[in-house]
């Protein structure tokens, strides 16, 4: 996988569908998890985030889901948009500081 | 108010020359984060800062690599003796708390080319 250097793993969608972005998580432990939007050369963009006390978490045309059980979040775009294309990357906290970033999904919208 | 700004936007080093990388946290944050990301990867966590403390610098390479946050000024993190590994993308993030139970802001990044 990406931790490895190989290229990220690309969705392509056509503008107007909705986009869904899968993460899987390593700790079990982790109580908060953000996920980041990243455009070319700029930082990390907070999207939306949620509690390990939560399944689910809606904010404008973004949700994110949890799945404990499994160690799995994901994000549902709704009505992507072209300005939706970007590397999308999940985190996990691990500590009240350090956070654990997912290696990435690149978002491509179709016009 | 200002987000986070870190400079240089890029800068270009030559093997065996040094980097300093800059980051003024925004006003009124004193904890400064600084994450390292090689090219197709996620963030990996370097070091903590306080003013003039180091918290946890667990992410941090144990030779070349240094990082300071003093009372007045911006924090640095100093690279010695580039080498072509050391190229990435160094992103720099603030809090005015420890950053319990949210996330924070990064800034745009510096990104390091040694040639």
């Amino acid at each position: 996988g990406e931790s490895v250097g190989l290229h990220l793993p690309t969705l392509s969608v056509q503008e107007g569908d909705n986009s869904i972005i899968n993460c899987a998580y390593s700790n079990s432990a982790s109580d908060y998890f953000i996920w980041y939007k990243q455009e070319s050369g700029k930082g990390p963009q907070f999207i939306i985030d949620i509690r390990s006390n939560m399944d689910k978490r809606q904010g404008q045309r973004v949700t994110v889901l949890l799945n404990k059980t499994v160690k799995h979040l994901s994000l549902q775009i709704a009505a992507t948009q072209p300005g939706d294309s970007a590397v999308y990357f999940c985190a996990e906290k691990i500590s009240s500081y350090k956070l654990i970033f997912g290696s990435g999904t690149r978002l491509l919208v179709r016009p | 108010n200002a987000g986070v700004m870190q400079n240089p936007r890029h800068l270009v080093r030559r093997r065996g020359q040094e980097a300093r990388l800059r980051c003024s946290p925004m006003k009124g944050h004193s904890h400064v984060y600084w994450y390292r990301q090689l090219p197709e990867e996620g963030l990996k966590f370097m070091v903590y800062l306080q003013k003039e403390n180091i918290i946890d610098e667990s992410g941090m390479p144990k030779e070349r690599f240094s990082a300071e946050f003093p009372k007045e000024g911006p924090s640095i993190l100093r690279i010695q003796q580039v080498v072509r590994g050391d190229s990435a993308a160094y992103f720099c993030a603030s809090s005015p708390r420890p950053a319990r139970g949210y996330g924070y802001t990064f800034g745009s990044g510096t990104r390091l080319t040694v040639v």
